[in-house]
């Protein structure tokens, strides 16, 4: 099982570049999520989306957008990076359906986004 | 709006003690409590995952107990190890109208020296 896949691992991008992080998962979960954590903090709510057609924000939804077209993928969009969207970004996903299941959480690798 | 807060932020100890890790929350209506661990420079790893409806979850050394009254988390280390050092993340999933929010605390990191 590949689990959650994020890509890039790595990526530096100048001032007021855009990019899409790519994420997605194979285990059928309905939640997915993205944060950011910055050096000695911790992590951050981005975005988060209940199903496919349906996203919401986070604590610091500020110059990223999402989309969720399918269940399996939720890109994140950076739109005229700055330098304060340097950290490393997680997406993960858990199913969440009831009182039944767990809603274990599971996480994607990371990508490390440097902005200069 | 939920916040979850972890204490102490840093801890040091020497091989073979016994450890607790704090983790506390504001809004009591949550639907499980998770606790990560994560290396440096690595992604999240779960260690342990407390229902709303349920107490405490063992595995291994590791023990997670949950007080939703109080509002508050415990994570036990038992005879700890080198291998242990980490930082140590809780986060909080809601419940409610805010269902499937996960808020986290901002860790705890542990260095477990021989």
């Amino acid at each position: 099982n590949a689990g959650v896949t994020q890509t890039p691992k790595f990526r530096i991008l100048k001032i007021g570049q855009s990019m899409t992080l790519q994420c997605t998962q194979d285990m059928n979960h309905n939640y997915m999520y993205w944060y950011r954590q910055d050096p000695g903090m911790g992590l951050k709510l981005i975005y988060y989306s209940v199903g496919a057609g349906i996203t919401d924000k986070g604590e610091v939804p500020n110059g990223y957008n999402v989309s969720r077209s399918t269940t399996e993928d939720f890109p994140l969009r950076l739109e005229l990076a700055a330098p304060s969207q340097t950290s490393v970004y997680f997406c993960a996903s858990s199913y969440l359906l009831g009182k039944d299941l767990t809603g274990e959480l599971f996480f994607g690798e990371g990508s490390r986004l440097t902005v200069l | 709006k939920q916040e979850v807060t972890q204490i102490p932020a840093a801890l040091s100890v020497p091989e073979g003690e016994n450890l607790v890790l704090n983790c506390s929350f504001t809004d009591s209506a949550i639907y499980n409590l998770q606790w990560f661990r994560q290396d440096p420079g690595k992604g999240l790893t779960s260690l342990l995952l407390i229902q709303s409806s349920q107490r405490e979850q063992t595995s291994g050394r590791l023990n997670a107990s949950l007080d939703k009254s109080s509002g508050r988390s415990t994570l036990y280390i038992a005879a700890s190890q080198p291998g242990d050092s980490a930082t140590y993340l809780c986060a909080a999933l809601a419940g409610g109208t805010s269902y499937g929010k996960l808020t986290f605390g901002q860790g705890t990191i542990l260095t477990v020296h021989p």
